[in-house]
């Protein structure tokens, strides 16, 4: 079965804290993007990878580091988590020319 | 960054009832997606449109590429609760070369009443 599969599913933390998302696909998929649902704000893009080894910034980078060393993997790190960035975090890919998206479940963080 | 409105922000309907939502922006788009979030899940693509004043139907829902390419629209009939969730259109811009963004919209929330 076809799965964005995104650990955990919910977090809490404390401020400045390092912490790590995981993201998995099994599509064999060249993208993959990490977005930020907050209210009245929709989905926005925080990073994006092409492929392996290549990463670019979304919208809103500020405070997340990724890296993608393998086709399947896509981290979120937060290195020192603020409050502001209690949110709720979805992983999603695609093929390298489809506009069509797969979601993950998503992770919901609290940033205390 | 771009961001498309969507509106309304949320309804709240009778089972039975016809639903309409839109997303606008200044922008021009090449491709429109609607998803629906569920409760607790990631969103799910329900319609992808790809070309002016193109109209699709999926089941129920309906919805249409606008002739200007800065808008779109979905439409859900007879409504079921099972339809309640959030709704986000998106669409894909140009960035050059064989670059493409896709933005989304502020998303609207149904609640539909059995």
């Amino acid at each position: 079965e076809a799965q964005v599969t995104q650990n955990p599913r919910y977090l809490i933390t404390v401020t400045g804290k390092k912490l790590t998302v995981t993201c998995s696909q099994n599509m064999n998929h060249e993208y993959m993007s990490w977005y930020r649902q907050d209210p009245g704000l929709g989905l926005r893009q925080i990073y994006y990878s092409m492929n392996v080894e290549v990463t670019d910034k979304g919208d809103v980078p500020e405070g997340y580091k990724v890296s993608r060393k393998e086709k399947r993997n896509f981290p979120l790190i937060l290195e020192s988590p603020s409050p502001n960035q209690t949110s709720l975090y979805f992983c999603a890919t695609r093929t390298a020319y489809n506009e069509k998206l797969f979601f993950g479940s998503g992770t919901q963080l609290s940033v205390l | 960054g771009q961001q498309l409105n969507q509106s309304p922000q949320s309804m709240f309907i009778q089972e039975g009832e016809d639903v309409s939502m839109n997303c606008t922006s200044s922008s021009i788009f090449n491709t429109w997606l609607w998803y629906k979030q569920d409760p607790g899940e990631g969103p799910v693509l329900l319609i992808a449109l790809y070309k002016a004043g193109e109209l699709t139907s999926n089941g129920r829902l309906t919805a249409q590429f606008g002739i200007t390419r800065k808008d779109s629209f979905l439409n859900i009939s007879a409504s079921i609760p099972s339809d309640v969730g959030i709704y986000f259109c998106a669409g894909q811009i140009a960035l050059g070369g064989a670059t493409n963004k896709l933005i989304f919209g502020t998303g609207t929330l149904l609640a539909v009443q059995p």
